[in-house]
């Protein structure tokens, strides 16, 4: 597509319940960054892929968050037995290699968890 | 983690009016990148610095990249009402991909009084 897709655009869940955010990136683009935005804050880093290369979990806040990029292309971040602090916008971005690498940002998933 | 101090964190001004934003960190930087998030959307790039001392223009959007390395600033002149949104500066470590490379500032919220 012309830009990075992320489904759904808001989800409401109860607490403890297990939640699935989609991102599809730009077309071609190797790298994919799932980023975390609570309200008033910058943006905190989860988990990198970049191409077929072991992905970067480091930003990763606890077991309960997972993801997985199948293909190359489109990447699932899991959140199990949600909590109430897990309540933010995701943002996924993607971006092509190269010297002056840019990130491309979706609109993001705005979760909220009672 | 690294961290960015970005300032002012919120503004409140008249259209018409320059803005002046900073990032500042103890440590260097070899890439700046300043963003704009909308309501509801994902951050955009505006500007990318790639050299100490560098100035670039985008419209009425000019950012530098300080000496030091260290810091970099963005300016907005004549300030418009689409100008309204968050801005993110964000400081890159190492040339090329690498998430453990880029840190986002917290942001500056731009508000525009009527």
């Amino acid at each position: 597509g012309a830009g990075v897709s992320q489904s759904p655009s808001n989800k409401v869940t109860e607490k403890g319940k297990d939640v699935e955010l989609r991102c599809d990136p730009i077309s071609g683009h190797t790298a994919l960054y799932w980023y975390r935005q609570s309200l008033g804050q910058g943006l905190e880093f989860l988990i990198y892929f970049q191409g077929n290369s072991a992905p970067d979990k480091s930003g990763l806040p606890s077991d309960r968050f997972s993801a997985e990029r199948t293909g190359g292309s489109v990447s699932t971040l899991t959140i199990q037995r949600t909590q109430q602090e897990d309540s933010a916008v995701y943002l996924c971005a993607s971006s092509s290699t190269g010297r002056n690498e840019k990130l491309f940002f979706g609109s993001g998933t705005q979760l909220s968890v009672l | 983690g690294q961290q960015l101090n970005q300032s002012p964190q919120s503004m409140f001004i008249q259209e018409g009016e320059d803005v002046s934003m900073n990032c500042t960190s103890s440590s260097i930087f070899n890439t700046w990148l300043w963003y704009k998030q909308d309501p509801g959307e994902g951050p955009v790039l505006l500007i990318a610095l790639y050299k100490a001392g560098e100035l670039t223009s985008n419209g009425r959007l000019t950012a530098q990249f300080g000496i030091t390395r260290k810091d970099s600033f963005l300016n907005i002149s004549a300030s418009i009402p689409s100008d309204v949104g968050i801005y993110f500066c964000a400081g890159r470590k190492r040339i090329g991909g690498g998430a453990d490379g880029l840190t986002f500032g917290k942001g500056t919220h731009l508000i525009i009084q009527p």
